[in-house]
């Protein structure tokens, strides 16, 4: 089966860097997205890894390692309004539906 | 354009009743997915479309829950009778490809009583 694996809270101060990590299992791998969600609000997507390596996106950074199934989530500059969950997510095994995680509160303090 | 837009917002419904809940898609994206998200079991995928058609509805409880999709904007999920576990908030989002991520709408939150 598919298991998706990443910390169920973290808490860092305004203006800190935090990562966020996700290890998963699968086969047939199609790669690795990230996404955000607002308390009562919907997931938004941050963004993708289809190859190992680091992708940044503003203070946004996303990084893939195939062979380790592991990724991770940064936040750099980190401001108030970035506390909220934060979900990897892999395809399913078949098909082209993704499977979410359990996702990560993140929670920003002055 | 206006996003994925679904529609109710909130719904209260009683239990054995019968709920519809809706959802337009963004205009030329191919896929449309039905996702449910409830505290103990995050966010779960209930079935999704390709071109209108069903590809994978694995994720559907039971034969309480139906979907459809009629044409490329518009897609409607059922559940009836309807139970006080079926509570949740409902998301509908659609795609052009995973690379360019999904869209989701607002979400239903229902709740049966």
């Amino acid at each position: 089966g598919q298991s998706l694996e990443q910390p169920s809270e973290v808490t860092a101060v305004e203006g800190a860097i935090v990562q966020i990590n996700c290890t998963y299992q699968t086969s047939g791998f199609y790669g690795l997205s990230w996404y955000q969600q607002h308390d009562g609000g919907a997931p938004t997507f941050l963004s993708y890894n289809a190859l190992d390596g680091l992708e940044e996106t503003g203070r946004f950074s996303s990084f893939l390692s195939r062979s380790d199934s592991y990724g991770y989530l940064l936040l750099q500059e980190l401001q108030m309004k970035d506390s909220a969950s934060y979900f990897c997510a892999v395809k399913k095994n078949s098909g082209y539906a993704l499977n979410f995680g359990k996702g990560t509160s993140l929670l920003v303090t002055p | 354009d206006a996003g994925v837009i679904q529609s109710p917002r909130h719904e209260v419904t009683e239990m054995g009743q019968e709920v519809t809940l809706r959802c337009k898609p963004i205009s030329g994206h191919d896929y449309l997915f039905w996702y449910r998200q409830t505290m103990m079991r995050g966010l779960e995928l209930l079935i999704y479309f390709n071109n209108n058609v069903p590809i994978d509805d694995s994720g559907m409880p039971e034969d309480r829950f139906s979907a459809k999709m009629p044409n490329a904007s518009f897609s409607t999920l059922k559940i009836q009778p309807s139970e006080p576990r079926d509570s949740a908030v409902y998301f509908c989002a659609s795609s052009f490809t995973v690379d360019h991520g999904y869209t989701f709408g607002s979400g239903t939150r229902l709740t049966v009583v």
